[in-house]
Formats: structure tokens, C-alpha cells, sequence
């Protein structure tokens, strides 16, 4: 079975201050890895997915993940954070193998302090 | 941009009562998804749909639901007697590969039954 751990379910940063989330994952086979970002009233947007390519992924709005095999994790971080980066943001794992669902966390809120 | 279209935004129905969610994936998409999201807890996939049959579904989805492609745009998701514990925002996703391609997710259905 799969499972996806995202340690915070808030954090606040200063706008211009490194954002980091944290997402670990359990899966038993090589897995499919994605962070989404929800904005208030909106659905999920895909920022990244790592599907065992490059180890090191980049998405849009100036976010990337890396994927650590032997830390079990696919953290996302971006640099300088925005007033707009403020969401909520979910990793998800899948096998990767056919249409298989994604395992979601229970998300992390970003708020981002002017 | 295409993206999956949900109605109601929102829905407000009598416990024991059915209801239809609603759903419109993108056009050239031959996968179809539901998950929902219970208030403050994960998000959690329910049912998978490829060539007009259920695919997989979770342990969430019981005789109480039922999904149907009823033409060529439309996707749906039927609760015939909803319980409380019901109540959650409810998903749509499309995606246009077997291999694992981006699942591509509608604003949601908010469901409060009282």
C-alpha cells in the first residue's frame, strides 16, 4: 500500500523567505510523485509530477521537488516565496501503472507574510 | 486551456435524499476519476472509469454510489441515499493516457447533507 506523510499542516512564511514543504512517502513499488496546489474555490492544479526521470523537478510558479530514494521524500521548495503562493498545497503518490489513483496527504497550508 | 468542468459548485440535499454530481473532462480524455474530500481530512479517490466501466474503487464506495458516462462529454457521480458523513467536496479528474499522465482535476462539488 501506498501512503504520502506531510509534516506541517500550516506554514507561514515571510514574502521573499524560502518556501519548504515536506512530503514523505511509503509505496512498494518505484512510485509517481506530484505536489498540487489548491487556490481558495478552485480545484487542484498540477505544480510538478516526478515520473523517474531527472531526480530533481521543476514546476510551475518557480517550484521544484527533488526525489530522495533512500529518504523517502519529494520535498517542494522555492526559493523567494509571493504574497500569491498562499494555498494549499498536496503531494500525492502513485504506481504509475495504468490509471492507477493518486494517494493524497492531508495537505499543508502556506500563508505568506508581507 | 481545457479544463474539467463540475456542477453544482455547491449542494445542499435531506439526508436519504439522491443526488447527481456532475462532471465534464477534458474533451480528449479516455480516463475519469472521483475522490472527495472530507472537511480537514485527505483527499481520498473513489472511483477510476475507462471504457464506459468502473475500473477500480475504493472501500468508500459502496452500493450507495454509482457512476455512469451517460453521452460523450457528461461524467457522473450518483449517491442515492445520502448519509451526513457524506457531506465533503467531491473531485472530478480526467487524464488522457494508460501510462501515468497527469490526472487533471475540476474546482469540486461541495455536498453538505443535513
Amino acid at each position: 500500500a501506498q501512503s504520502v506523510t506531510q509534516l506541517g499542516s500550516h506554514v507561514s512564511v515571510s514574502e521573499g523567505a524560502l518556501v519548504l514543504l515536506r512530503c514523505n512517502y511509503s509505496s512498494s513499488v518505484p512510485p509517481y510523485l506530484f505536489w498540487y496546489v489548491q487556490y481558495p474555490n478552485q480545484g487542484l492544479q498540477l505544480l510538478l509530477k516526478y515520473t523517474s526521470a531527472a531526480t530533481l523537478v521543476k514546476g510551475i510558479n518557480g517550484f521544484e521537488a527533488e526525489f530522495k530514494k533512500s529518504e523517502t521524500s519529494f520535498h517542494l521548495t522555492k526559493p523567494s516565496a509571493h504574497m500569491s503562493d498562499a494555498a494549499e498545497y498536496f503531494c500525492a503518490v502513485s504506481s504509475g501503472s495504468g490509471n492507477t489513483p493518486l494517494v493524497f496527504g492531508k495537505g499543508t497550508r502556506l500563508s505568506v507574510i508581507a | 486551456e481545457p479544463e474539467v468542468t463540475q456542477t453544482p459548485s455547491h449542494q445542499v440535499t435531506q439526508m436519504g435524499q439522491e443526488v447527481i454530481l456532475r462532471c465534464v473532462p477534458i474533451s480528449n480524455h479516455l480516463y475519469f476519476y472521483w475522490y472527495r474530500q472530507i472537511l480537514g481530512q485527505k483527499v481520498e479517490f473513489l472511483v477510476s472509469f475507462y471504457n464506459n466501466e468502473i475500473s477500480e474503487k475504493s472501500e468508500i464506495f459502496d452500493d450507495q454510489f454509482s457512476v455512469e458516462r451517460p453521452d460523450g462529454s457528461n461524467f457522473t457521480l450518483k449517491i442515492r441515499s445520502t448519509k451526513l458523513e457524506d457531506s465533503a467536496m467531491y473531485f472530478c479528474a480526467s487524464g488522457r493516457r494508460r501510462d501515468q499522465e497527469t490526472q487533471y482535476f475540476g474546482p469540486g462539488t461541495r455536498l453538505l447533507v443535513l
